[in-house]
């Protein structure tokens, strides 16, 4: 079966602080995998995406890891901000344009 | 101006009633899709459509229909809403391309209220 799991499902850390996001996934064959950040009440924005030769690939503070052997994602948030404060979502795309949705990972982030 | 949109943002309806949920996008994509999002729980695709006349059901498509209008126009309608459909409905578009790279773009939302 496809799917896509994330952990933890909520995270609250200090301003300035770092933190890390899992997701781990079984669907397949895997064409790439895309984190969004989810304000809330609005649409998912694109972060990053990694196709299966990628291992890391970095936007700004935000950098994601991937390893296809073990199908495990990170995305790190380096010196965190308020306005970090989202739901942060993996999504893994199969060949074929299908999309597999995490249930996310809500942060917090407080001064 | 923004490349999915969404119309209306948020409405409030009783049971029952007939609801229509309009999605237009100017990105040019061929491939358009309809979500719901409870609280705590993924996206969960109700339809999708890979050009105008092609239409299918997703992952909870009962209760739901779709009008695929134009290649830029898609339609989700609820012929009898209930409350437990009340959530926040998304709309989203994608292209095919090479390498892998396809990508969803999202609308900013409609939150629907069936009371």
């Amino acid at each position: 079966k496809n799917q896509v799991e994330q952990s933890p499902q909520s995270l609250i850390i200090l301003e300035g602080k770092n933190c890390t996001l899992q997701c781990n996934y079984t669907v397949s064959p895997f064409s790439n995998l895309r984190w969004y950040k989810q304000d809330t009440g609005r649409g998912p924005v694109s972060l990053t995406i990694m196709t299966f030769s990628e291992n890391t690939k970095s936007n700004g503070r935000y950098t994601a890891t991937l390893d296809a052997d073990t199908k495990q994602s990170s995305l790190h948030i380096t010196a965190s901000q308020l306005s970090d404060s989202a739901s942060y979502i993996c999504v893994v795309s199969r060949t074929g344009n299908q999309f597999y949705f995490g249930t996310g990972t809500s942060l917090t982030v407080i001064p | 101006d923004a490349d999915v949109t969404q119309t209306p943002r948020n409405r409030i309806t009783k049971t029952g009633k007939r609801i229509m949920l309009e999605c237009s996008q100017t990105k040019g994509h061929d491939r358009m899709y309809w979500y719901r999002q409870d609280p705590g729980l993924g996206l969960q695709l109700i339809y999708y459509s890979f050009d105008v006349k092609d239409i299918n059901k997703g992952e909870i498509s009962d209760g739901y229909s779709v009008s695929r209008q134009a290649q830029a126009k898609f339609s989700l309608s609820l012929e009898s809403a209930i409350p437990n459909q009340t959530a926040l409905y998304f709309c989203a578009t994608s292209a095919p391309t090479s390498g892998g790279y396809n990508e969803q773009f999202f609308g900013p939302g409609t939150r629907l209220t069936v009371l």
